[in-house]
């Protein structure tokens, strides 16, 4: 079974241009979520997906970030218009949803990431 | 709102003595998910280990942790450092009232020296 799919792997964007990335999750998990990653705030949640409804837009992110989930199995991250401050991992993840009550918790597989870097 | 702490940003060892990777957290919910995350160099993070049950360990891979309640605390340990445990930890929290939003620490980037 293919696990998550990011591309590109790397970008390389101006200031002020808009860039998508894109994530294909595990077929048949229900959960999608984009992740930026730097070395100094770690893993910060950008966006997260329940069977396409979108459940969660990280506030700080909102202006400039745009998520979307066309179907079940795609996802884009729009950043529009792009910084340096920008510069970061994009790491998509996926799961199945969880089942509280069965304390089953739905582990997130991580894609590769797409390296974005703004000059 | 929920958070999760992680002291140490590095830590370096030599091989063979032991680890320990501090993480407490915050919840006002009773009855948290912690998870451990692992990402080795040029790799994407990959679930360790996981717990949400009080004062029991949990093992994985040589790695163990507990959670203590009482402390909020879900500290990472193993009894014998190896090189190829240099890699990123990151400790995460689930409140459960959230469907799977996870929420992570800063990680610590631990480094095992011959």
């Amino acid at each position: 079974d293919a696990g998550v799919t990011q591309t590109p792997r790397h970008e390389v964007a101006e200031k002020g241009q808009t860039i998508i990335l894109k994530c294909e999750p595990v077929s048949g998990h229900n959960d999608l979520f984009w992740y930026r990653q730097t070395k100094i705030q770690g893993l910060e949640l950008l966006s997260y997906f329940r069977s396409k409804s979108l459940m969660e837009d990280g506030g700080a992110f909102k202006d400039r970030f745009k998520a979307e989930m066309l179907n079940s199995s795609f996802s884009t991250l729009k950043i529009q218009p792009t910084e340096p401050k920008d510069s970061a991992v994009y790491l998509c993840a996926s799961s199945l949803a969880p089942d509280w009550g069965g304390a089953n918790y739905a582990e997130q597989f991580f894609g590769p990431g797409t390296r974005l870097t703004v000059l | 709102g929920d958070s999760v702490t992680q002291t140490e940003g590095l830590v370096t060892l030599t091989e063979g003595l032991p680890v320990m990777l501090n993480c407490t957290y915050q919840t006002i919910y009773s009855n948290p998910f912690l998870f451990w995350y692992v990402q080795h160099l040029n790799e994407s993070p990959r679930l360790l280990l996981k717990s949400f049950t009080d004062n029991k360990r949990t093992e994985h891979q040589g790695f163990h942790a507990t959670l203590h309640k009482s402390s909020s605390s879900f500290h990472l340990q193993k009894s014998s450092a190896q090189l190829s445990d240099s890699a990123l930890y990151y400790c995460a929290l689930s409140d459960r009232s959230n469907y799977n939003v996870l929420y992570f620490g800063t990680g610590t980037k631990l480094t095992v020296e011959p």
